[in-house]
């Protein structure tokens, strides 16, 4: 399977500023999404990653609140903006390639102060 | 829509022990994908299985075993002989077979003790 890099792997930041985190794969894949996953909480998928287009946000995720880029078919950046203590999850990449089952990166664990 | 419930929050066994985590799941879809990740302590999300809502055979892996059963929407997982390495969170997850977009389940907590 694809190998997922993501960064960076924690942070600690201040409520009010944004932080954008990085998925690198090392190989090219079909899809990438973004995932979030509130501390104690399942997983729930913010959007799905569109290579050269506007990602597609599930229902309760804007684009100016997380905005995601693809420019291509191994890269992905999810962006957390303006950030409160709400927004304190692990995030996570995922990939599916051709028909393999997807995998996810290690994600990133955010707290917000 | 699609739904996924893990009802049981959590399960404490004796090493050694087998232990069955529970999955009923609702789809429209009459293609789908069923999953199981494990998130051990560390918190990567490890793959375990894939079933097609095709393939109703069960699967066994190891000390791992899966009952798909399409009759009653289930998707029961089994580990057999617990370790305490098998203490983890354990999802089960749904998707279509086109969109790829994962619907997941609350998770079952396993505590494995020695």
């Amino acid at each position: 399977s694809a190998v997922i890099s993501q960064k960076p792997s924690r942070d600690i930041c201040q409520r009010g500023t944004s932080l954008t985190i990085q998925c690198q794969v090392d190989s090219q894949v079909t899809m990438m999404f973004w995932y979030r996953q509130q501390p104690g909480q399942s997983l729930t998928l913010i959007a799905t990653a569109n290579q050269g287009s506007e990602a597609t946000y599930e229902s309760g995720f804007v684009i100016d609140k997380f905005p995601i880029s693809r420019p291509n078919l191994t890269f992905s950046t999810l962006t957390v903006s303006n950030m409160s203590p709400e927004d304190s999850s692990i995030y996570l990449c995922s990939v599916v390639s051709g028909n393999q089952p997807q995998h996810f990166g290690d994600g990133t664990r955010l707290s917000i102060l | 829509a699609q739904k996924v419930t893990q009802a049981q929050t959590e399960i404490s066994v004796v090493e050694k022990e087998d232990v069955t985590l529970d999955c009923v799941y609702e789809t429209r879809d009459t293609t789908y994908y069923l999953f199981w990740y494990k998130q051990p302590p560390s918190g990567e999300l490890v793959f375990l299985i894939r079933r097609n809502s095709f393939d109703e055979q069960n699967e066994i892996s190891g000390r791992y075993s899966w009952n798909f059963q399409k009759s009653t929407s289930s998707f029961n997982f089994t580990i057999t002989a617990s370790q305490v390495v098998d203490s983890a969170v354990y999802f089960c997850a749904l998707s279509g077979i086109n969109d790829y977009k994962l619907s997941f389940g609350a998770g079952t907590t396993v505590t494995v003790r020695a």
